[in-house]
């Protein structure tokens, strides 16, 4: 299967500070999604992003498919960030690869 | 809204007790997945099933099994479970076509003792 390699693992933020997010894939994958779980383990789903670039508030995400990565941003953070940040990958309608997750901690 | 929903948020089972985790999504879709995640190891596909009564396994289908009679309805079984079973499960759904999102139900922290 594809690998998935999250950056970085942990991360601790002041509130209101920026941060970026990395997630590398060992292959090409036609379908991108990021998710935010939290704290009660609930997985929301962020973006569908298989490239480029799209914005949804204080988030955005960019793909480059080409070099087999993708970014997530996170600007001027909120103790509601926190949580853990999975990016999943595949090349199917039915097979996706998870990362190990960047665990957010946004603190007052 | 979409909806997904695991019918327990937390279950504490006994050693060799058969379990059934229970998934319903109200969205029509097609594909519905079961997947377990552990601390340090992401989320692993255990099965899935793109139709009713179809399924397939995923990369850990080892001590499970799994039901589909209706599209809505997506069951995971432990035949027998084991303390190696305690977990987080979490049911997942999307429509067929490889560009769509997937959407997962609150998850079931399943405890075997």
């Amino acid at each position: 299967g594809i690998q998935v390699e999250q950056s970085p693992p942990d991360l601790i933020l002041q509130e209101g500070a920026n941060s970026t997010l990395r997630c590398n894939f060992s292959d090409s994958v036609n379908n991108l999604q990021w998710f935010h779980q939290n704290p009660w383990g609930q997985l929301i789903n962020l973006f569908y992003i298989p490239s480029g670039t799209k914005q949804n508030g204080r988030l955005s995400a960019t793909t480059v498919a080409t070099e087999r990565y993708s970014l997530l941003y996170i600007s001027s953070s909120q103790t509601t960030d926190s949580g853990v940040y999975f990016c999943a990958g595949g090349n199917t309608g039915n097979q996706f690869y998870f990362g190990t997750g960047t665990s957010l901690t946004v603190i007052p | 809204d979409v909806k997904v929903t695991q019918s327990s948020r937390y279950l504490v089972k006994r050693t060799g007790e058969k379990v059934f985790l229970e998934c319903v999504q109200d969205m029509d879709h097609e594909n519905m997945f079961w997947y377990r995640q552990d601390p340090g190891l992401g989320l692993r596909l255990i099965y899935f099933s793109y139709d009713v009564k179809m399924k397939e396994k995923g990369d850990i289908p080892e001590g499970y099994s799994v039901s589909r009679e209706k599209k809505e309805r997506f069951s995971l079984i432990l035949e027998s479970a084991s303390t190696n079973q305690t977990s987080m499960y979490l049911c997942a759904s999307s429509f067929w076509t490889n560009n769509e999102k997937l959407f997962f139900g609150s998850g079931t922290q399943l405890s075997v003792l």
